[in-house]
């Protein structure tokens, strides 16, 4: 969607390093989220967010962390503690009104070990 | 935890053949909805289901919600080579905290021309 932008498209990690993963908006939406997808799974949600300055946990939150600071940004860091981080990650946005409220999706963030 | 189980992972087809797949959940869900991801790419929504039986249409693509809001399906008639990629559905609960989606592990179509 042309509304979500995620940087960079590729990231290669090294051991014991931190990377962050951008992922900006411009649909004014409140909610957004970040998911990682691995080969013949499905999507699995990291860590989302419903409003500014506040997050929460998903399923699979252990070694990221997050931050929403500004409406339009919701970056993630990959932490050192994180032991598999290869993956494909999405980040996502939702309009919280209306009765459909569908995800938004970026083009998404493909993350290597060095 | 809630799960959301798709059937099947992969199906491959002739193109003109018909292609369905099926999604269960554990537990009553509030609507689901299913995306299309087109290789190396990302989730596109497709449809949103809300009620019990509920059937959707869109050209070749027909969607289904069971009475019990516990499984769907997607079927596509006479597959085409666009339809490539993978269908995920993806359920909402009831009390949904944050609007969080259960993904389904999707389905990947090929379509051999």
């Amino acid at each position: 969607d042309g509304g979500i932008t995620q940087s960079p498209k590729y990231l290669f990690r090294k051991e014991g390093q931190n990377v962050t993963l951008s992922c900006e908006q411009n649909l004014n939406h409140d909610a957004m989220y970040w998911y990682r997808q691995d080969p013949g799974q499905g999507l699995r949600l990291i860590y989302y967010s419903q409003i500014v300055n506040d997050f929460q946990k998903g399923d699979i939150a252990e070694g990221y962390s997050v931050s929403r600071e500004k409406k339009e940004s919701f970056p993630l860091t990959v932490t050192s503690a994180q032991k598999n981080p290869t993956a494909f990650y999405l980040c996502a946005s939702r309009d919280t009104e209306g009765s459909i409220q569908p995800q938004h999706f970026g083009d998404g963030t493909r993350l290597s070990i060095l | 935890g809630q799960q959301v189980m798709q059937i099947p992972q992969y199906q491959h087809v002739q193109e003109g053949e018909d292609f369905t797949t099926y999604c269960n959940s554990s537990t009553t869900l509030s609507n689901i909805q299913w995306y299309k991801q087109r290789p190396g790419g990302h989730p596109v929504f497709l449809i949103q289901l809300v009620k019990s039986g509920e059937v959707k249409k869109q050209k070749r693509l027909t969607f289904q919600f069971g009475e019990a809001k516990k499984n769907s399906s997607l079927h596509i008639t006479a597959t085409q080579t666009t339809d490539v990629g993978t269908y995920f559905c993806a359920g909402r609960r009831y009390y949904n905290q944050g609007g969080k989606l259960i993904f389904g592990q999707g389905t990947e179509l090929s379509v051999k021309p």
